[in-house]
């Protein structure tokens, strides 16, 4: 079965310092994964997927298989970017995302 | 256009009573998606569509719990006799495809039990 864990359930930070949002996942196959996020009174979003390996508002994240992990990144964390962040996990593209418990992160001013 | 729109966006209900929720996906969108969401818990998967059908409900808890989608569009999620531990916030999300991991979420439907 397919497990997304997400070991900080909340995360303060400084703006302006690195921000690093872990994640962890447990399945056999080649795996997508994904991070969507939700800002206050906001709706569910995605904010990227490792098949991109975009940039998004700042941030990225690579797919380690070797650690099985899809830490989320940002050198720069600005106070707009507190918000709940939720990694997910799709196995193989075949089957609907499974998403881990979130870590709410915080920037303090 | 509109995003994916739930009603109710609240509905307190006791014990036993009989709950309907309704999901709106995006106009074209084939894939929709119920998941729930407990207090401190990430979303988690009830069922899909894939069109009409459902093409998995293996996340449905239990058979008080279901879903149609009778013309590929509007869905309603059904829950009978309802307990206290339904309580959570239902969430239903829309796909331009399936299984894409692009999906479109609504507000959510947050359902008490007394």
């Amino acid at each position: 079965a397919q497990r997304v864990t997400q070991p900080e359930k909340l995360l303060s930070v400084f703006k302006g310092a690195p921000v690093e949002l872990k994640c962890n996942y447990s399945y056999s196959g080649s795996p997508e994964l994904f991070w969507y996020v939700q800002y206050s009174r906001q709706r569910l979003q995605l904010l990227l997927r490792h098949i991109s390996r975009e940039s998004i508002k700042g941030f990225t994240a690579d797919l380690n298989k070797g650690e099985t992990s899809f830490h989320l990144k940002k050198p720069f964390a600005q106070e707009e970017d507190s918000a709940m962040y939720y990694c997910a996990l799709s196995a193989s593209g075949n089957t609907p995302l499974v998403f881990g418990k979130g870590t709410r992160l915080s920037v303090i001013a | 256009g509109a995003g994916v729109s739930q009603t109710p966006s609240n509905k307190v209900t006791e014990k036993g009573k009989y709950v309907e929720l309704r999901c709106d996906p995006i106009s074209g969108h084939t894939a929709l998606y119920w998941y729930r969401q407990s207090l401190g818990q990430g979303p988690e998967f009830l069922i899909y569509f894939q069109g009409t059908g459902a093409a998995d409900d293996s996340g449905l808890p239990n058979d008080r719990f279901f879903a149609v989608r009778p013309e590929g569009s509007v869905s309603t999620l059904k829950i009978q006799r309802t307990e206290r531990g339904d309580s959570a916030v239902y969430l239903c999300a829309s796909s331009p495809g399936l299984h894409t991991g692009e999906l479109f979420f609504g507000e959510g439907s947050r359902l008490t039990v007394l």
